[in-house]
């Protein structure tokens, strides 16, 4: 059972340059999220999908893209990257059946330059 | 938005105990703590509703006191492998499933 799985775990780009990130949870759950996370502003909603075919924007979701595929997949999608948004970032669900705890995956470490 | 926690950080040494506190500017439906290792994802310690609930986790519990919007992580007899980074989460009555973090409590125990 591997949970939450994120590809890839680095990357560098370049200014302008796109790039999207994959996400693909096995657990059958309904809610997926992306969050940014940078040195002492912890963990910062970009995008959530509450269910297949629906996403929300979060905190900070200028400069960002998401496209729920199907229930597994939920990708995050940089068009023009610019070095405000080096980060790490990591996906996380959530089963269904009200409140219950989120799981993370390893998270992306990315580098705008 | 994001709920303050307090302190930023706390040194520690083997055995002792220190708290966490979170708080939000906002009426809470449910208070979530992780913690995250260097370099590793967050790992989920508990959940809390409001009611004021307390729950625990090895020797790590917490209190939820929904009138005043807050939450507190107590670390009690503290263990090497409670280092790390401690994060709230909060989830609001009319934002379902948006999930909104502190900054975070870097804890470190030393032997």
């Amino acid at each position: 059972n591997a949970g939450v799985t994120q590809t890839p775990k680095f990357q560098v780009l370049k200014t302008g340059q796109s790039m999207t990130l994959q996400c693909a949870q096995d657990m059958n759950h309904n809610s997926m999220y992306w969050y940014r996370q940078d040195p002492g502003m912890g963990l910062r909603l970009i995008y959530y999908s509450a269910s297949e075919g629906t996403t929300d924007k979060g905190e900070v979701p200028n400069g960002y893209n998401v496209s729920r595929l199907n229930k597994r997949e939920f990708s995050l999608r940089l068009e023009s990257a610019a070095p405000s948004q080096t980060s790490v970032y990591f996906c996380a669900s959530t089963r269904p059946g009200g409140i219950t705890e989120a799981f993370f995956g390893q998270g992306t470490r990315l580098t705008v330059v | 938005q994001q709920p303050v926690q307090s302190p930023q950080a706390v040194i520690l040494r083997e055995g002792e105990d220190a708290v966490i506190n979170c708080s939000s500017s906002k009426a809470l439906y449910s208070v979530h703590w992780y913690r995250q290792k260097h370099g590793e994802a967050p790992v989920f310690l508990m959940i809390l509703l409001k009611g004021g609930e307390q729950k625990g986790h090895e020797k790590i519990s917490a209190s939820f006191n929904e009138k005043k919007q807050q939450s507190s992580l107590y670390l009690t007899a503290s263990q090497l492998s409670y280092s790390g980074t401690y994060f709230c989460g909060t989830e609001i009555p009319d934002s379902w499933g948006k999930f909104q973090f502190g900054a975070g409590t870097q804890v470190v125990v030393t032997p």
